[in-house]
């Protein structure tokens, strides 16, 4: 089955200790996201790349970053954690963005626990 | 300042009877409209959508209904099912998607 796979399910952090969550395809969509979602609120999109034409939301902080080697792999990098950022993030797929009347297609998650 | 609002965190229904879940917007720029369904521990799956120029959409037991003047739209499960019972989030499309906050439905048999 096609999906959308991330990697891990579970991750611990030290404070500020640099760490990287995955995601995988395998429905060649053009493009992928990135979310954040808190506890009891609404996933908040952090970044999203169209093929390899990266879009940063204006208020995603300087410590998120994305990496997307190919079509089918996107990373989030995370430089310095802090408590704040303990939440699970969220990957997601579509096969265009712009104008966007496609559903999207999430992975499972990575929930992102800071020690 | 919340562009999509659900402002019912939490929803129970009997078993066999109508479940309406509730979305506002405020963005009339705002074209597209999505229903995702959200189990524990899995991501957020496509339910439904409906476009700005329609009123209504239908897919079996789910129908979305749109109230463009209002911004309002909501989802009718009916008859509702246990296996209904999940995070319902209703999803706003122009230049990109915002999300609302979600209403977790409980369907009891």
């Amino acid at each position: 089955d096609a999906m959308v796979i991330q990697n891990p399910r579970y991750q611990v952090t030290q404070f500020g200790k640099p760490v990287t969550l995955s995601c995988s395809q395998t429905l060649n969509h053009n493009v992928m996201y990135w979310y954040q979602q808190k506890s009891s609120q609404a996933p908040k999109l952090l970044f999203h790349y169209y093929d390899k034409d990266f879009n940063n939301e204006a208020d995603t902080p300087d410590n998120f970053q994305s990496r997307r080697p190919n079509t089918s792999f996107c990373f989030l990098d995370i430089r310095s954690p802090g408590l704040g950022d303990a939440a699970m993030y969220l990957c997601a797929t579509s096969r265009e963005s712009g104008r966007i009347n496609q559903p999207q297609h999430f992975g499972d998650g990575t929930r992102l626990s800071i020690l | 300042d919340q562009q999509v609002k659900q402002n019912s965190p939490s929803l129970s229904v009997q078993e066999g009877r109508i479940s309406i879940l509730n979305c506002d917007y405020t963005n009339s720029m705002f074209d597209y409209f999505l229903w995702y369904k959200k189990y524990p521990a899995e991501g957020p799956t496509f339910l439904i959508s409906i476009s700005s120029i329609k009123d209504k959409n239908e897919d079996g037991r789910f129908t979305v209904f749109l109230n463009k003047s209002a911004k309002h739209l909501s989802l009718h499960i009916v008859p509702s099912q246990p296996g209904d019972s999940a995070v319902y989030f209703c999803a706003a499309s122009g230049d990109k998607v915002i999300f609302g906050p979600g209403t977790s439905l409980s369907v009891i048999p």
